[in-house]
């Protein structure tokens, strides 16, 4: 069955950029008519969406978040990664990604945003 | 954006009673709404979608009903492995998808 990793480093400085990357096994990211969603959960607060890369490398955004955030895709890696610049300390959270609305997801990285 | 608000907050339950969350959406998402538990340190697991088909391998005891702006999500008889909080979603105006803020199932 799919099976998703997040990685990435767990500590970023504010300003900086937080990089993170999803892999992906069992299936393929560029087909299947699947979306590959980032979502994030701050501290002891509730789940938000943060954006997806289609199959077709198509992309959208949180419009609360869409002047930070880059998703892109490795396809011959089968991963697809997720940039937030000018992170400050409320970006603080477990990072998912997830198939889709949730129907898989990866067991989460927490990044803390910190000097 | 859809907005969806789930109450109560805190649910105190008997072990082997019963639960009842609720959930409701800003405007109407059809039968496009999904459950999740999440227990501590984990990731969400999906239970529920399209409002009431259960997910694989999630037990009976677990139930969905509801469709347009009310959704409800039953517990039958509380198990140990029930304790969690659960979150709802619509995905029926996505993206965005957009979660309720949780309603957490505690021990009575």
């Amino acid at each position: 069955q799919v099976q998703l990793q997040e990685s990435g480093p767990g500590l970023v400085k504010p300003s900086q950029t937080l990089s993170l990357t999803c892999t992906v096994s069992g299936g393929s990211i560029s087909s299947g008519d699947h979306y590959w969603s980032w979502i994030r959960q701050p501290p002891g607060k509730g789940l938000e969406w943060i954006g997806y890369i289609s199959y077709s490398g198509s992309t959208f955004y949180n419009p609360s978040l869409r002047s930070r955030v880059t998703i892109s895709r490795d396809t011959s890696k089968n991963q697809f990664s997720l940039r937030l610049s000018s992170v400050t300390a409320a970006d603080t959270a477990v990072y998912y990604c997830a198939r889709n609305v949730g129907d898989v997801w990866g067991q989460g990285t927490t990044v803390t945003v910190s000097s | 954006e859809i907005v969806m608000t789930q109450s109560p907050a805190t649910l105190s339950v008997s072990p082997g009673g019963r639960a009842t969350l609720s959930c409701r959406a800003s405007q109407n998402v059809r039968n496009n709404l999904a459950w999740y538990q999440q227990k501590a340190g984990q990731a969400p697991r999906l239970l529920i979608y399209g409002a009431s088909t259960r997910a694989t391998g999630i037990p009976a005891r677990f139930s969905g009903s509801g469709s347009g702006t009310e959704f409800t999500l039953t517990i039958s008889s509380l198990q140990s492995e029930d304790f969690a909080v659960y979150y709802c979603q619509q995905y029926d105006n996505w993206p965005p998808l957009t979660f309720g803020g949780g309603t957490k199932v505690e021990i009575k």
